[in-house]
């Protein structure tokens, strides 16, 4: 079973509204880590944000909030205002305790492409 | 300021030929991390280093191999590339924190003629 899942292969959003990138996680642990990076075309991937499983509100960078409903094990992706430059690879990522050894092992979903539009 | 630095960007070896990637940070972080991302795919962990401790995930093939001489760099070495080789490779460091994030660099584009 996949840990992460990303069920919108691409998306399309006008410059200026909002986009909602969805991500489902599936997990045994209590205690586990979510994150969100961004891949332009150039290939870095870029840290955008990261929630707690213990974290009581949802976390908020900026135009980046992610809406952590832990009950239906989701943690959703909102851009607000969308620009040109949103337009990228998204990745939904989830770390689950530490890696033997030390360090933070994240698996990854398969993304969504993000297109922002005039 | 770029803080991960992996070298080169793009890199095309032939079929069988060893072919090594290199990675840089400027971080002082002490885990780094080679992640192998084929087209259209999840980045998938290949192995890690926290400081000199080599950590191999168990799927990944022996013809993958790494080296980290110091906190600054690390190289993954492919000692046979074959076909199915052709990726992205992203190179990632990170501190021990629970929440840590991690830092990628560019990713090198191996191609494999």
């Amino acid at each position: 079973a996949q840990k992460i899942t990303q069920t919108q292969p691409g998306m399309f959003v006008q410059e200026k509204e909002a986009v909602t990138l969805d991500c489902t996680y599936d997990t045994s642990d209590q205690s586990y880590g979510l994150f969100w990076y961004k891949q332009p075309s150039s290939g870095e991937m870029i840290f955008l944000i990261y929630q707690g499983s213990y974290d009581e509100q949802n976390a908020t960078e900026g135009r980046y909030s992610l809406n952590f409903q832990k009950a239906r094990k989701s943690a959703n992706l909102v851009i607000s205002a969308s620009q040109l430059g949103d337009s990228a690879m998204y990745f939904c990522a989830m770390r689950e305790g530490i890696l033997t050894g030390g360090g933070n092992k994240l698996t990854f979903g398969t993304g969504t492409q993000l297109k922002v539009e005039l | 300021d770029a803080m991960v630095i992996q070298n080169p960007r793009y890199q095309v070896t032939q079929f069988g030929k060893p072919v090594t990637l290199s990675c840089s940070q400027t971080l002082n972080h002490n885990v780094m991390y080679w992640y192998q991302q084929k087209s259209s795919q999840a980045p998938k962990l290949l192995f890690h280093y926290y400081d000199k401790d080599f950590n191999n995930e168990a799927d990944t093939p022996d013809n993958f191999q790494s080296r980290r001489p110091n906190t600054s760099f690390c190289f993954l070495d492919i000692r046979s590339p074959g076909l199915g080789d052709a990726a992205m490779y992203l190179c990632a460091t990170s501190t021990m924190d629970r929440g840590g994030k991690l830092f990628f660099g560019s990713g090198t584009q191996l191609s494999v003629l």
